[in-house]
């Protein structure tokens, strides 16, 4: 089955690297996603990472994937108060063809990173 | 494009009253999926659309909750009778294809007292 886990919380002073982590149990996962939530809004696609990689980078942010360990991680250089968000970890899981069903996404809890000045 | 739009933003209504969440999905894309977002259980899958035609509703909650999608530009969540627990935010978002991102509306946010 799916089940995607992530810690509640994380804090960190500004200009520090942020680390998000999480884990993951279906390893026939193809994309691994990463979302932020700022208050009052709406899931905001942060960045991805197709499962035949290990690692991505997108200006400050850096995604590591250990598909051996089931361990995705998000690592935020120069945090800025901006940053402030819940990021949550997602999977997508290949449906059977021929049910014709869309690969679901399955949501970790999310971790709420709040930035300190 | 102007991203999945949903209405209202926010809805407050009293216990027993009928709640309609209404969403557009984003033109062209085939899927649609209602989440439930809530301190207590995080965010739900409810149930999720393809060309229209409702695939999974294993994860609606019970017989109070019904969604539709007349057409591929618009679908409804409803809730008859509502009920304080169901106060939550409701996000409807869409994808492409099978496996694509999904992309996330605003969301409703309810509150039933």
């Amino acid at each position: 089955g799916e089940d995607v886990e992530q810690s509640l919380f994380l804090s960190v002073r500004e200009g520090d690297s942020s680390v998000i982590n999480c884990t993951y149990t279906d390893s026939s996962s193809t994309y691994l996603y990463w979302y932020k939530q700022e208050p009052g809004a709406g899931l905001q696609l942060l960045t991805y990472i197709f499962s035949n990689m290990d690692m991505k980078q997108d200006q400050r942010l850096t995604v590591l994937l250990n598909k051996k360990d089931k361990h995705l991680s998000l690592r935020i250089a120069d945090t800025q108060t901006g940053d402030s968000a819940i990021y949550f970890c997602a999977e997508s899981i290949s449906g059977p063809p021929s049910s014709g069903s869309a690969r679901q996404l399955t949501f970790g809890s999310g971790t709420q990173l709040t930035v300190l000045p | 494009d102007a991203g999945v739009i949903q209405s209202p933003r926010h809805e407050v209504t009293e216990m027993g009253q009928e709640v309609t969440l209404r969403c557009k999905p984003i033109s062209g894309h085939d899927y649609l999926f209602w989440y439930r977002q809530t301190m207590m259980r995080g965010l739900e899958l409810l149930i999720y659309f393809n060309n229209n035609v409702p695939i999974d509703d294993s994860g609606m909650p019970e017989d109070r909750f019904s969604a539709k999608m007349p057409n591929a530009s618009f679908s409804t969540l409803k809730i008859q009778p509502s009920e304080p627990r169901d106060s939550a935010v409701y996000f409807c978002a869409s994808s492409l294809v099978a496996g694509n991102t999904i992309y996330f509306g605003e969301g409703s946010w309810l509150t039933v007292v």
